[in-house]
């Protein structure tokens, strides 16, 4: 499973949009790109995944680079709940996390 | 999203004593299963993946007699921490996916585990 690099940490004022970056350049043609929120000492929470074409949901957008090397997750309208760590995780077979952001948003 | 529960939350057990945790997939059948540890301020380290009616494949440093994965039904699977030490207090979380590949998987609550 291809390995992928996000910044460590971000903040966000509430009500603005969420923009968290991901690099993936040795993704493999097959696999899709997931991304997971944790809040603290609970189970990460699926969001949203995709494998090359942008997606969208109730809770967030996915933006993929057409060389799909890269990837933004989009939270339009970040709210104080959304504070946590954000994993991107590029997986055929096994589902392995980096390091995440930790997204903070503040008032 | 798919509901996985597992349990207990929390259990605290004496070194070296044996703990169970249970992952169990509510509403759909999980043919993967994944298990998971997490130590403070650290990112979920994959234990070993298991497919139903399959031994366990364990990823590098993991002692696969120490930590006993049982993969029974396709709603069930069991980690059994075998006689615990101090050491293997941490966070452990399973999740399960429908298929083998490529599908989004979906995570328990996740079971602190202290050992005293």
């Amino acid at each position: 499973d291809a390995k992928t690099t996000q910044p460590t940490s971000m903040d966000c004022a509430e009500g603005r949009a969420a923009n968290l970056p991901c690099n993936h350049s040795t993704i493999s043609g097959n696999e899709y790109v997931y991304w997971y929120r944790q809040i603290h000492s609970q189970g990460p929470q699926y969001i949203i995944h995709g494998l090359k074409n942008n997606e969208t949901n109730e809770m967030a957008s996915l933006i993929i680079t057409e060389d799909r090397k890269s990837s933004t997750l989009i939270l339009p309208h970040a709210t104080l709940r959304d504070t946590a760590v954000y994993y991107c995780i590029t997986a055929g077979n096994m589902l392995t996390f980096g390091g995440g952001t930790r997204l903070m948003v503040k008032p | 999203g798919a509901v996985v529960s597992q349990h207990p939350s929390w259990v605290i057990c004496k070194s070296g004593t044996s703990v169970k945790i249970e992952c169990r997939s509510l509403d759909f059948q999980a043919t993967t299963m994944f298990w998971y540890r997490q130590f403070p301020k650290q990112s979920l380290m994959l234990m070993a993946t298991s497919n139903e009616g399959s031994k366990a494949t364990y990823e590098q440093g993991v002692e696969k007699d120490k930590f006993l994965i049982n993969h029974a039904s396709l709603t069930l699977s069991t980690l059994t921490v075998t006689s615990a030490h101090p050491e293997d207090s941490s966070f452990y979380i399973c999740s399960a996916r429908k298929t083998a590949w490529n599908t989004e998987a979906f995570f328990g609550q996740g079971t602190r585990l202290t050992v005293v």
